[in-house]
């Protein structure tokens, strides 16, 4: 079946360190892959997508590339900041359904 | 800067009460989701729609939950009766399904908090 595996948080980080959460997927065909971000308090939002293959998304210093070979899509920022400290959710849908599949989400500290 | 909206934001109500979650999705958008978050379980999907028509609703309970959609502006989440572990948080979330072209992402409403006493 199609599921999605992320590293458990919480993460704890020091400002400016390099981050990377790792997300791995199973799914039949060609799924498009997401990552989503809920700051304390707030709703889920869009943080970065990938369609296909070897696509990379980027937003806010973000970055993730769609791996089929490995079927990842790990999330990556050079330098974090105390902003950053949120629940990160790594997501797959499925296109012949539209169905949506989230990973447990982890949890970022960023220490100032 | 079209957004989906929920009413109530925050309803506190005692066991054995109905409870209706409204939502209304960005407008032109097919596919509308339901979640329920809490600490213990994290997200769940609990039911969506494509074209107003439920496509999956397994991750509810079927006992005392129903969803719909009465026309395309609203999606309702329905609970009778209440039981205090239904107490979390619940999301509305629209997109535009496959096969429209879209990138398929969400958008996600600011949830509607839910305490059963």
């Amino acid at each position: 079946g199609n599921s999605v595996t992320q590293m458990e948080g919480p993460v704890t980080l020091s400002e400016e360190a390099f981050l990377t959460i790792n997300c791995t997927y199973t799914a039949t065909g060609y799924p498009s892959l997401f990552w989503y971000v809920q700051y304390p308090g707030e709703g889920l939002q869009l943080l970065l997508k990938a369609t296909k293959a070897d696509d990379k998304g980027s937003n806010k210093g973000f970055e993730a590339t769609y791996r089929k070979e490995t079927t990842s899509f790990h999330l990556e920022k050079g330098s974090v900041q105390v902003s950053d400290s949120a629940v990160y959710f790594c997501v797959l849908r499925r296109l012949r359904d539209d169905k949506i599949i989230f990973g447990k989400g982890t949890r970022l500290h960023i220490l100032p | 800067d079209a957004r989906v909206t929920q009413t109530p934001r925050d309803k506190v109500t005692e066991m054995g009460q109905e409870v209706t979650m409204r939502c209304q999705p960005i407008l032109g958008h097919n596919t509308v989701f339901w979640y329920r978050q809490t600490m213990m379980q994290g997200l769940e999907l609990l039911a969506y729609f494509r074209n107003r028509a439920p496509l999956d609703d397994s991750g509810m309970p079927k006992d005392r939950f129903s969803a719909e959609m009465p026309d395309a502006t609203l999606a309702t989440l329905k609970i009778q009766p209440s039981e205090p572990r239904d107490s979390a948080v619940y999301f509305c979330a629209s997109g535009l399904g496959s096969g429209t072209g879209s990138h398929n992402e969400q958008f996600f409403g600011p949830g509607t908090r839910l305490t059963v006493l």
